[in-house]
């Protein structure tokens, strides 16, 4: 199994520019879910699918922020236009059963000057 | 305020030794607990997961304590390897109806020093 899988692993984009991050998830789970980890605030959760279907946004910072899944085996993450507080790593994790036994992507790690 | 806690926020032991990590949180109602195993420049990895019922489990060398009671967790690492050094994060999540809601832990880093 490839595990869930991210592109690009590394992103450096100047402010007002838009960024697409990509995840693959692991055939057969039916949850995706998006994080931002920064030395400030840690881990958070952005939005989590279920089915394709976008559950829960609240985490979502601005409307700059958009996800979606036009199919189970792949999930964008879209930032427009983008600001260099942006800057931090993005993961993407995918499960059988909601949150428990969640598997996470490596990142892509987010840069915004 | 974060409602989940750990401390120390580091630490650096000698390869061979133990340590234990710690956990608070104030989450309430409660669903379950996880710990997640960070190297650097990867993912979260998921060690444990305990439920309310549960007050150990074991992972190989990790073993996750729980007591529900007072609201705290441990993590406890026997017998350090070099590559045990890596983040250490504590996700607490609410009731199972409302599962999805985690909150997170700042994180404990470990380094193994040989």
């Amino acid at each position: 199994d490839a595990g869930v899988i991210q592109s690009p692993r590394h992103e450096v984009t100047e402010m007002g520019q838009e960024v697409t991050l990509r995840c693959k998830p692991i055939s057969g789970h039916d949850y995706l879910f998006w994080y931002r980890q920064t030395m400030m605030r840690g881990l958070e959760l952005l939005i989590y699918f279920n089915n394709n279907v976008p559950i829960d946004d609240s985490g979502m910072p601005e409307d700059r922020f958009s996800a979606k899944m036009p199919n189970a085996s792949f999930s964008t993450l879209k930032i427009q236009p983008s600001e260099p507080r942006d800057s931090a790593v993005y993961f993407c994790a995918s499960s059988l059963q909601g949150f428990y036994e969640q598997y996470f992507g490596p990142g892509t790690r987010l840069t915004v000057t | 305020k974060n409602q989940v806690e750990q401390s120390p926020q580091s630490l650096i032991i000698l390869e061979g030794k133990n340590c234990t990590l710690q956990c608070n949180y104030t989450v309430s109602p409660f669903s379950n607990l996880r710990w997640y195993k960070q190297d650097t420049g990867r993912g979260p990895v998921s060690l444990t997961i305990m439920t309310f019922s549960e007050n150990t489990k074991s992972n190989g060398r990790y073993t996750a304590t729980l007591d529900a009671d007072t609201k705290q967790s441990s993590l406890h690492i026997t017998a350090s390897q070099l590559s045990d050094s890596a983040s250490y994060i504590c996700v607490v999540s609410a009731s199972p109806w409302n599962d999805y809601k985690l909150s997170f832990g700042a994180g404990t880093t470990v380094t193994v020093r040989a």
